[in-house]
């Protein structure tokens, strides 16, 4: 089945700084999506992205479909303490009824 | 927030026993998933369902059985359970699957001892 890499695996940066992770895969996607989870819950929608070359914003988040359909990648910017979290990003084929293809997640770590 | 909900939120069973885990969702959606979250391997698709009585089958479905019975319920049944199947199990729905997104429960933490 496809795979997704996603990195980093962890960060640990200070409040206000900017962040940047990514996936890539070896499979085409026609969709992408950037999912957030904090302890204890499901993971949360942040942005998704249909197009090839699709930049769009959530607020201070960005995201980004890569040109070739294999990557993406997921920015925030000025971060804050509320930010901390694990991010995914997940895949999905056109028609691709049977779920989607998740990396494994980039842990945010804030310090004060 | 997506009205979805799973029962239990946490369970302790012990190995060979069957144990249902329980999706309902408020939304009328027409897709249903299980996924299970393990460290090191994120999210991975158990069983979906795209209609009453129509699932197939994920990535990990090897000794799992879901069933639904009507739109909103969705149950992923575990026959008997290993100590392999401890783990975070989440359910999604989404309105017409495709490149439509999916919405997470809260999840269920089921420890086999």
């Amino acid at each position: 089945g496809q795979q997704l890499n996603q990195s980093p695996q962890s960060m640990f940066i200070q409040e206000g700084e900017d962040v940047s992770m990514n996936c890539t895969s070896s499979s085409i996607f026609n969709t992408w999506l950037w999912y957030k989870q904090d302890p204890g819950e499901g993971p949360v929608l942040l942005i998704a992205l249909y197009k090839a070359g699709e930049l769009t914003s959530n607020g201070r988040l960005t995201a980004q479909f890569g040109i070739t359909r294999k990557d993406s990648f997921l920015n925030i910017s000025a971060s804050i303490p509320s930010d901390v979290g694990i991010y995914f990003c997940a895949g999905q084929l056109w028609g691709g009824a049977d779920g989607l293809t998740f990396g494994k997640g980039t842990h945010l770590i804030i310090q004060p | 927030d997506a009205g979805i909900t799973q029962s239990p939120r946490h369970k302790v069973t012990e190995t060979g026993t069957p144990v249902t885990l329980r999706c309902h969702q408020t939304e009328n959606h027409r897709y249903m998933y299980w996924y299970r979250q393990d460290p090191g391997h994120g999210l991975r698709l158990i069983h979906y369902s795209y209609g009453v009585k129509d699932t197939d089958k994920g990535e990990v479905s090897d000794g799992y059985s879901v069933s639904r019975s009507k739109t909103e319920d969705f149950l992923l049944t575990l026959e008997s359970a290993t100590s392999s199947q401890t783990s975070v199990y989440f359910c999604a729905i989404s309105a017409s699957g495709g490149t439509d997104t999916q919405y997470f429960g809260p999840g269920t933490r089921l420890t086999v001892l």
